[in-house]
């Protein structure tokens, strides 16, 4: 199975601050990169698919990049209700497995 | 608009079964995979598998083979999850998603609320 790791497992930081989140994947996984948002009490919404493709209704200020092994999400311009916890996921070969997750706090 | 309804809450002994089902309706439920994910109390997402609603058609993690099956209903638009030899680290939420593609690429776009499953004697 291909095991996805990211860091930081949790970061705090300011509103109107730019956060970089990194995953890391076993092996190769091309581009097929997933990152999702989840709220507490509630279930994880896709914000960027296939690495950098933004899901319909998601802000702007969200963006994904990379390839391979490596990938980031960036939120640029903090606001008070990205308050979460940030998934990636590997869509490339099953089983589609997870990062174990960064809890972003807003201070 | 797209919904995917779960059912509701379970309490389970261990060793028991536990059958959630997750009710679609906005679109052509045989067009699109049908995911399951569970996270268990402050845990991690963890994919278990996954259905075609067209062909019936399954795949499982490995560590559920044998204990999980995944089935639908194509009359009433409707998958199953069904995992059995529940013990208590089967407590969970467990969700149902829809999967979509977008050129290439497939991901979860549509999630069920989430069917919280608990493991007590």
């Amino acid at each position: 199975d291909i095991q996805m790791t990211q860091s930081p497992s949790s970061l705090s930081v300011s509103v109107g601050d730019r956060v970089t989140i990194t995953c890391r994947a076993s092996q190769s996984i091309t581009d097929y990169l997933n990152w999702y948002q989840q709220k507490p009490g509630k279930a994880p919404q896709v914000l960027i698919y296939g690495t950098s493709g933004l899901q319909s209704g998601v802000p702007p200020r969200f963006s994904g990049s990379g390839s391979g092994t490596s990938f980031t999400l960036t939120i640029t311009s903090l606001q008070p209700e990205d308050s979460a916890v940030y998934y990636c996921q590997q869509s490339d070969t099953a089983p589609y497995t997870f990062g174990q997750g960064t809890k972003l706090e807003i201070k | 608009q797209v919904q995917l309804v779960q059912s509701g809450a379970e309490v389970k002994k261990p060793g028991a079964s536990v059958k959630v089902s997750c009710e679609t309706s906005g679109y052509t439920f045989i067009t699109y995979d049908i995911n399951w994910v569970r996270q268990a109390p402050g845990q991690g997402l963890e994919w278990m598998g996954w259905i075609n609603p067209r062909n019936g058609k399954t795949g499982y993690l490995q560590k559920f083979q044998g204990r999980v099956t995944m089935t639908r209903n194509t009359s009433v638009n409707t998958a199953y999850m069904e995992l059995s030899s529940l013990t208590s680290e089967d407590t969970a939420v467990y969700y149902c998603a829809r999967v979509v593609p977008i050129d290439y690429y497939y991901f979860m776009d549509v999630w069920g609320k989430g069917t919280t499953v608990i493991v007590s004697s």
